[in-house]
């Protein structure tokens, strides 16, 4: 089993360029996540799937789209990239809404 | 508004010694509190759990202690080993729900030795 496996593991963009996170777990859990980490603050939430085909707001869901594609895949899009969302970015799966979270190993994201 | 906060960046022991990682909360709903380690270059991973009903959870060299009238709490590692260098994040939700999980900036804890 990989686990959680995200793709790409660096991305450069200049600002305004749009790029897809990928992000696929085979635990068969019902709920993803997406999260950002910067320096000197915990992971913040952005956008999160409680089960296939339903998506919702996080606390940080401004500048980014997601996409549940199927039940193993989660996708996040950053339409228009600014510099603020420099950041790495983790995936994360979970059997519910309750259960604990398994994240992927990141993305780390440049915007120039 | 960082709900949770972990406010050594750093701790630095001697294998064998006793780690202690601490953890402040603000928000008096939260009721579920783990614990996660992060490798470089690697996501993180879960460690330990405790839920407000209890004041203690072990499991191995790890123990949880949660003082809900401070609202702290506190992982202890116990030997330290070399291993254990990583940093490790608090986190905290309200009803398992990890949709509204807060997470600590996490602190970095180097074993020497």
């Amino acid at each position: 089993n990989a686990g959680v496996t995200q793709t790409p593991k660096f991305q450069v963009l200049k600002t305004g360029q749009s790029m897809t996170l990928q992000c696929a777990q085979d635990m068969n859990h019902n709920s993803m996540y997406w999260y950002r980490q910067d320096p000197g603050m915990g992971l913040r939430l952005i956008y999160y799937s409680a089960s296939e085909g339903t998506t919702d707001k996080g606390e940080v869901p401004n500048g980014y789209n997601v996409s549940r594609l199927n039940k193993r895949e989660f996708s996040l899009r950053l339409e228009s990239a600014a510099p603020s969302q420099t950041s790495v970015y983790f995936c994360a799966s979970s059997e519910s809404l309750a259960g604990v979270q398994f994240f992927g190993p990141g993305t780390r994201l440049t915007v120039l | 508004d960082q709900q949770v906060k972990q406010n050594s960046p750093s701790l630095s022991v001697q294998e064998g010694r006793i780690s202690i990682l601490n953890c402040d909360y603000t928000n008096s709903m939260f009721d579920y509190f783990l614990w996660y380690k992060k490798y470089p270059a690697e996501g993180p991973t879960f460690l330990i759990s405790i839920s407000s009903i209890k004041d203690k959870n072990e499991d191995g060299r790890f123990t949880v202690f949660l003082n809900k009238s401070a609202k702290h709490l506190s992982l202890h590692i116990v030997p330290s080993q070399p291993g254990d260098s990583a940093v490790y994040f608090c986190a905290a939700s309200t009803m398992y729900n990890n949709n509204d999980m807060r997470f600590g900036a996490g602190t970095r804890l180097t074993v020497k030795p």
